[in-house]
C-alpha cells in the first residue's frame, strides 16, 4: 500500500498571504495524484488531478506541482472560503490512498 | 446536474450488516465507476474500493475484503454497499463519489453510521 504523508499537519495563514502544502508518496505514484479540500460536515471538493491540472471551476490561485514522490499544492492569495483541510489522494496503485490531511487555518 | 444522493443515517449494533444507497442523476449510470469511501471521526479518507456501474465489476480494499460487498441496480440508477460484521470502529461517515478518470468531482454527501450497543 502506498502510503501518503502530508505535511504540516496544520498551517497558520493570514488572508491574502500564500500558503504551500506538501504531501509525499512512499513509492513513485507518477503524476496520479489528486488534491482535494473538505470543510466540516461537507463532502471533499475536488481542486487538482494529475498532479497540477484543476478541476472544473477552480480558481487559478490554486496550483499543484510534482511528479513521482513529491507533491506541493500552492494557494497564492488566500482567501476567507479557503481554510479548510487538505487531501492529497494517489490513484496509481490500489488500494487508492489519502493523505491524512494538512488543517490551512487563519492566523 | 450531477447528483449523487446518498441514503439517511444509520444506527446499528455491533455484529449487525448495514446496506447504503447512492442514487445517481444527471448523467448515464452505467458510464462511470462509483468509488466508496469512508472516514471516521477526525480521521483521514480512506478508500473502501469501486464498482463498475456499467459492468458490475468490483474491487475491494484489502482491508474490508469479506465483509464488503457492492452493487448496483440499473434500472435504479443506484449503487449500494454493504458492510457486515459491523465493529464500534466502523462508526464513520460514508462517501460514494464517481470516477470521472480525470478525479472524483462528484461526491454524495455522506451517510453516517453509528455503531453501537
Amino acid at each position: 500500500e502506498v502510503e501518503m504523508t502530508q505535511s504540516p499537519a496544520t498551517v497558520s495563514v493570514s488572508p491574502g498571504e500564500r500558503a504551500t502544502l506538501s504531501c509525499r508518496a512512499s513509492q513513485r505514484v507518477n503524476s496520479n495524484l489528486a488534491w482535494y479540500q473538505q470543510k466540516p460536515g461537507q463532502a471533499p471538493r475536488l481542486l487538482i488531478y494529475g498532479a497540477s491540472t484543476r478541476a472544473t471551476g477552480i480558481p487559478a490561485r490554486f496550483s499543484g506541482s510534482g511528479s513521482g514522490t513529491e507533491f506541493t499544492l500552492t494557494i497564492s492569495s488566500l482567501q476567507s472560503e479557503d481554510f479548510a483541510v487538505y487531501y492529497c489522494q494517489q490513484y496509481n496503485n490500489w488500494p487508492e490512498t489519502f493523505g491524512q490531511g494538512t488543517k490551512l487555518e487563519i492566523k | 446536474q450531477v447528483q449523487l444522493v446518498q441514503s439517511g443515517a444509520e444506527m446499528k449494533k455491533p455484529g449487525a450488516s448495514v446496506k447504503l444507497s447512492c442514487k445517481a442523476s444527471g448523467y448515464s449510470f452505467t458510464d462511470y465507476d462509483i468509488h466508496w469511501v469512508r472516514q471516521a471521526p477526525g480521521q483521514r479518507l480512506e478508500w473502501m474500493g469501486w464498482i463498475n456501474a456499467g459492468n458490475g465489476d468490483t474491487k475491494y480494499s484489502q482491508k474490508f475484503q469479506g465483509r464488503v460487498t457492492f452493487s448496483r441496480d440499473t434500472s435504479a440508477n443506484t449503487a449500494y454497499m454493504e458492510l457486515s460484521s459491523l465493529r464500534f470502529e466502523d462508526t464513520a461517515l460514508y462517501f460514494c463519489a464517481r470516477d470521472d478518470s480525470t478525479g472524483w468531482s462528484h461526491w454524495g454527501r455522506g451517510t453516517l453510521v453509528a455503531v453501537s450497543s
